[in-house]
């Protein structure tokens, strides 16, 4: 079965350099959710998107922003990268049309090393 | 503000033994509560979700509980394997399917 894509796997960026991360979510799956785990620490809730509309904020900096397009894939864009960014950027997806939605499928995250 | 905490952070059982995780969370309005599974460089695996109005779930080997009045779950591992070791993650589901998570519980099952 597909699952959530995320893409890359790894990224290494200098300081306040910009990085974009790429979510690809389960097919007619329309919610993507954006989590940060720093190390040792717990995922914090970044953003939702909900048929291309931002749906809820969560502790995102004014730094990141992203976007769900038409074809329900998600990009979080950094910009001014700070050292404290270093973490691991994780998606999720769920469908509002199936009943389940508030069961969460996670992508394998991508590891964001900040220099 | 939803705080969730997880005991103990780390488990080290030997295989075939029973183990049950412990998670509390702070605020009872909670839409659901759902147990993950972490591995090292890999995502997050759902295990088990649980409504705000049931009190346990279980699949397989596992069986999750719910307290929502004293903000308590449980996660019961019967018969643990060392393919069992991993993070476990308890997460409290809110408004906008939004989770807050617990920092987790280490476990290594040893053969």
């Amino acid at each position: 079965a597909a699952g959530v894509i995320q893409s890359p796997r790894h990224l290494i960026k200098e300081k306040r350099e910009t990085a974009t991360l790429k979510c690809y979510p389960i097919p007619r799956h329309d919610t993507v959710y954006w989590y940060q785990q720093g190390p040792g620490q717990d995922p914090q809730f970044l953003i939702s998107f909900y048929e291309k509309m931002q749906s809820d904020k969560g502790s995102i900096p004014d730094r990141f922003s992203a976007q769900q397009f038409s074809d329900y894939h998600s990009e979080l864009n950094m910009s001014s990268l700070e050292l404290g960014d270093s973490a691991l950027y994780f998606c999720a997806s769920s469908s509002r049309l199936t009943g389940a939605y508030e069961k969460l499928f996670f992508g394998s995250g991508t590891q964001l090393s900040v220099l | 503000k939803q705080e969730v905490t997880q005991i103990p952070a780390a488990l080290s059982v030997p295989e075939g033994e029973n183990l049950v995780l412990n998670c509390s969370f702070t605020d009872s309005a909670i839409y659901n509560l759902q147990w993950f599974r972490q591995d090292p460089g890999k995502g997050l695996t759902s295990l088990l979700l649980i409504q705000s109005s049931q009190r346990e779930q279980t699949s397989g080997r596992l069986n999750a509980s719910l307290d929502k009045s004293s903000g308590r779950s449980t996660l019961y591992i019967a018969a643990s394997q060392p393919g069992d070791s991993a993070t476990y993650l308890c997460a409290v589901g809110g408004g906008g399917n939004k989770l807050t998570f617990g920092t987790g519980t280490q476990l290594k099952v040893e053969l």
